[in-house]
């Protein structure tokens, strides 16, 4: 069955650092999001991409940087964590069309910063 | 900039008791989704509703698209346990664009 895999689902990891976070689908679909969520803001759109080689910045891009190199993967990279960055992150996937489309998410990764 | 607010944050409800989120834009969307997320869980698509004064409705679950479409309910009738998580509604603001999340409505059920 397709699927859409996040890992690691845990990380700790100590200011300064740079994390990467992976997020793989396998629908075959064009669009893929990174979103963050933390108590009192819902989901909020870290990056976003509609293909390959495409990204696009969401509303709270500073501090993270994507690539879209497949189909299949969009990576999330912190480059130098702080611990602003402390929250649960979600990939999400969706087909490309002319209506939004449902967003299938991932399991999520919880990310601390020490 | 675009945002999608939500009320009620929190709502706590006995078992059998209606539960009903809203949601708000103080612009026009073209269309909006819900979504539930269990407790230690991913969100879920639940629905999509598109067109001006839509009715939508799953078992106990309906969903309303108010006639100016700036606005969306979710109401539950008569509550479950297996109700219990948080409620997202997600709205676009035009065909194809990104999904702007509320804050979620986060329900628990007393049996």
């Amino acid at each position: 069955d397709a699927e859409i895999t996040q890992s690691p689902r845990h990380k700790i990891t100590e200011t300064g650092r740079q994390v990467t976070l992976a997020c793989h689908q396998t629908w075959n679909h064009n669009n893929m999001f990174w979103y963050r969520q933390d108590l009192g803001h819902g989901l909020r759109l870290i990056h976003y991409s509609y293909g390959v080689q495409d990204t696009n910045k969401g509303e709270v891009s500073d501090g993270y940087s994507v690539s879209r190199s497949n189909t299949e993967d969009l990576p999330l990279t912190l480059e130098s964590a702080a611990s602003s960055q402390t929250s649960v992150y979600f990939c999400a996937s969706s087909e490309s069309g002319e209506v939004t489309d449902t967003q299938y998410f991932g399991p999520g990764t919880r990310l601390t910063v020490l | 900039g675009q945002q999608v607010m939500q009320i009620p944050q929190y709502q706590h409800v006995q078992e059998g008791e209606d539960f009903t989120t809203y949601c708000n834009s103080s612009t026009t969307l073209s269309n909006i989704q819900w979504y539930k997320q269990r407790p230690g869980g991913h969100p879920v698509f639940l629905i999509q509703l598109v067109k001006s004064g839509e009715v939508k409705k799953q078992k106990r679950l309906t969903f309303q698209f108010g006639e100016a479409k700036k606005n969306s309910s979710l109401h539950i009738t008569a509550t479950q346990t297996t109700d219990v998580g948080t409620y997202f509604c997600a709205g676009t603001y035009n065909q194809g664009g990104k999904l702007i999340f509320g804050q979620g409505t986060e329900l628990s059920v007393k049996p």
